[in-house]
């Protein structure tokens, strides 16, 4: 892998389900991992950066897992509610650790 | 503390136009990288800025050009514009001039939504 992955492009989860989803990034020369949501009409949002192999992040009821050795980070939402409808991005920093490179995002839908 | 701001949040232009757009970062933030999002494309980065020094360019032409002033401030120019050109730009600070840590976050602003007409 060369670029920053993220998979599935789009997802509809029924409110109150968990659900998850991956970014996967070339694993050699690991600097950090970073998650954003962006919400419509809004600015992206930042939620964790992951430096560490098996590192797990948490935020309410997002959290974030990391594995440097194979590559990719998994974003875990618990319980779906309405508000978590977003674009979820992950972002990897190359060029020598200088310049973000962003997925194309996974776009979730709650549905009520 | 003030989040980013940008101006124009909006933007009319006809092909073959110039336009400049500015951002402003957070206070105390000396990064400030410009990316373009059209529909169906992620966030594709233009060029990032720390010290005033451009340090990175992504692939795009000479059109697109950019700088930075002393208080971190940063415009983002683009030349002899295009119906391509059409999109949204967002700008973003951080702290650090490294995107390792958590003090490479990055702090979007709202963002300027360009069309070329």
């Amino acid at each position: 892998i060369l670029n920053v992955e993220q998979s599935p492009q789009s997802l509809h989860v029924q409110e109150g389900d968990s659900t998850n989803f991956t970014c996967s990034f070339p694993s050699s020369n690991f600097y950090a991992l970073h998650w954003y949501r962006w919400e419509t009409a809004k600015s992206p949002e930042a939620l964790f950066v992951m430096t560490l192999n098996g590192d797990e992040k948490k935020k309410g009821r997002i959290s974030a897992t990391l594995n440097t050795k194979e590559g990719y980070s998994y974003l875990y939402i618990k319980g779906s509610q309405p508000e978590d409808s977003a674009t979820y991005l992950c972002a990897w920093p190359n060029f020598g650790n200088e310049k973000l490179t962003f997925g194309t995002g996974t776009r979730l839908t709650i549905i009520p | 503390k003030a989040g980013v701001t940008q101006t124009p949040r909006y933007l009319i232009k006809t092909r073959g136009q110039q336009v400049t757009l500015s951002c402003s970062p957070i206070s105390g933030h000396r990064s400030v990288s410009w990316y373009q999002q059209t529909p169906g494309q992620g966030l594709q980065f233009l060029f990032e800025y720390f010290s005033e020094t451009q340090r990175n360019k992504g692939n795009f032409p000479g059109r697109f050009s950019g700088r930075q002033f002393s208080n971190s401030r940063s415009e983002m120019n683009v030349s002899t514009l295009e119906l391509g050109d059409s999109a949204l730009y967002l700008c973003a600070s951080s702290l650090a001039e490294s995107s390792s840590g958590r003090r490479g976050t990055q702090y979007f602003g709202p963002g300027t939504r360009l069309t070329v007409l």
